[in-house]
């Protein structure tokens, strides 16, 4: 059974910080992984897709990376903006067909 | 694009009364996921559709949840009766499947159910 873990579960950060973020699964056979974004009482917004035989992805100051050996992937966030305050996700997928496996997420807060 | 639209977005409900919640997903996208998040939790998974087939329902409290996806586009998740603990965001989302490489989960603002 595929779990999934993240740390910290919480971090707090001065604005302009570069940070990173952790997911860590116990099964190495995925298909993909992706990270999303939640905001306090909102869904989820999807941030970064990263394909199995895939080393990293980014977009704007974001940049996911995984290792999929280690069962291991990164999300680190450039020059952070208080803006960036929500709690993070990251999820995998074991087969096309199937579905996401969450981590319990990191709740980031960027302090101006 | 329009995304996962979702209704209502809040519920407040007494227990053992019986709870319904809409989901539309983007168009076009044969997959549909509800999920429900507890407060402080990552999602869990409810049920699985492929078009209007349950893929995975195998989390799902069958004595008092139920969902429908006619037609293989909107779907019905049902609470009958709701318990305490049911208290959640039910979050729905959808995604290409089948041969497509990107398949991406795109989720909708969610229901937040409170139980009393």
């Amino acid at each position: 059974k595929q779990e999934v873990t993240q740390i910290p579960a919480a971090l707090s950060v001065p604005e302009g910080e570069n940070l990173v973020l952790n997911c860590s699964f116990t099964d190495s056979a995925i298909y993909n992984l992706q990270w999303f974004r939640q905001d306090p009482g909102k869904g989820l917004t999807s941030l970064l897709l990263i394909q199995s035989s895939q080393r990293e992805q980014t977009s704007g100051r974001l940049n996911a990376s995984l290792d999929k050996s280690s069962g291991r992937s990164t999300l680190y966030i450039a020059a952070s903006q208080p803006g960036d305050s929500a709690t993070y996700l990251c999820a995998v997928r074991r087969n096309y067909g199937q579905n996401f496996v969450f981590g319990p997420g990191t709740r980031l807060s960027v302090l101006p | 694009e329009a995304g996962v639209a979702q209704s209502p977005r809040y519920k407040i409900i007494e227990k053992r009364q019986s709870v319904a919640f809409w989901c539309n997903p983007i168009s076009g996208h044969a997959t549909l996921y509800w999920y429900q998040q507890i407060l402080g939790q990552g999602p869990k998974l409810l049920i699985q559709f492929q078009n209007n087939g349950v893929v995975d329902d195998s989390q799902l409290p069958k004595d008092r949840f139920s969902a429908e996806r006619l037609k293989g586009v909107d779907s019905t998740l049902k609470i009958q009766p709701a318990k305490l603990e049911d208290s959640a965001v039910y979050l729905c989302a959808s995604s290409l499947v089948m041969g497509v490489k990107n398949t991406e989960a795109f989720f909708g603002q969610g229901t937040r159910l409170t139980v009393v």
